[in-house]
């Protein structure tokens, strides 16, 4: 079964740290995401990665960075971490585009900026 | 931009009866996916449907893409599927899924 593993599994950081949030797969799949979810928002694409080594913007990238090192990881930097940064964040991937593939999602990191 | 709208936007069930959830888009493109989030949790894939009807167990997911609308029907409704449903779209240049604001569903017993 596909398998998606996000650490930590919540995280409480201090307003202008830095904090990391990481993604593992072993689905052998080229495609990855980080979304965030807010109430009232939905799901809400940050960076997504279609090949190690490269990362791409989303709809809301501002205020993160993205790390690929490697097909199985992916990463979601917060440089300087602020309030409206508050949320739940998901990273998933896929074994392909075009919009004929479903996304198989982590568990989720609920992220409290204070 | 593409917009996705769901409703209704919350629903409370007796445990047994049914429930009909919509998704309306804004484009005409040719695929739809339904997700599943767990109270609390994370998000499992229920169905891809690019248009007609697609079953699995009690839940049934139809799609008019002319009608830029899908819906998802559940029956005998269970305390188990509360949490929220959510459809996704993909964008025209297919590498991302637009998602809807979901529906939140409780199903009492």
């Amino acid at each position: 079964e596909a398998a998606v593993t996000q650490s930590p599994r919540s995280k409480v950081a201090v307003t202008g740290g830095k904090v990391t949030l990481s993604c593992h797969q072993t689905n052998n799949h080229d495609y990855m995401y980080w979304y965030r979810q807010d109430t009232g928002h939905g799901l809400r694409l940050i960076h997504y990665s279609y090949v190690a080594d490269s990362t791409e913007k989303g709809d809301i990238p501002d205020g993160y960075k993205a790390s690929r090192p490697s097909q199985e990881n992916f990463s979601l930097i917060l440089e300087l971490a602020s309030l409206s940064q508050t949320a739940v964040y998901f990273c998933a991937s896929s074994p392909d585009w075009g919009g004929q593939n479903t996304l198989y999602f982590g568990a989720g990191t609920r992220l409290s900026v204070l | 931009g593409q917009q996705v709208q769901q409703s209704p936007a919350s629903l409370v069930l007796q445990e047994g009866e049914n429930a009909e959830l919509q998704c309306n888009f804004s484009t005409s493109l040719n695929s739809m996916q339904w997700f599943y989030q767990r109270p609390g949790g994370s998000l499992v894939s229920l169905f891809y449907n690019p248009s007609g009807t697609k079953h699995s167990g009690r839940l049934t997911s139809t799609t008019v893409i002319k009608e830029r609308r899908s819906s998802l029907h559940i029956s005998s409704s269970q305390t188990t599927d509360s949490g929220t449903y959510l459809c996704a779209l993909p964008c025209n240049m297919g590498y991302k899924l637009t998602f809807g604001t979901g529906t939140s569903l409780l199903v009492d017993p």
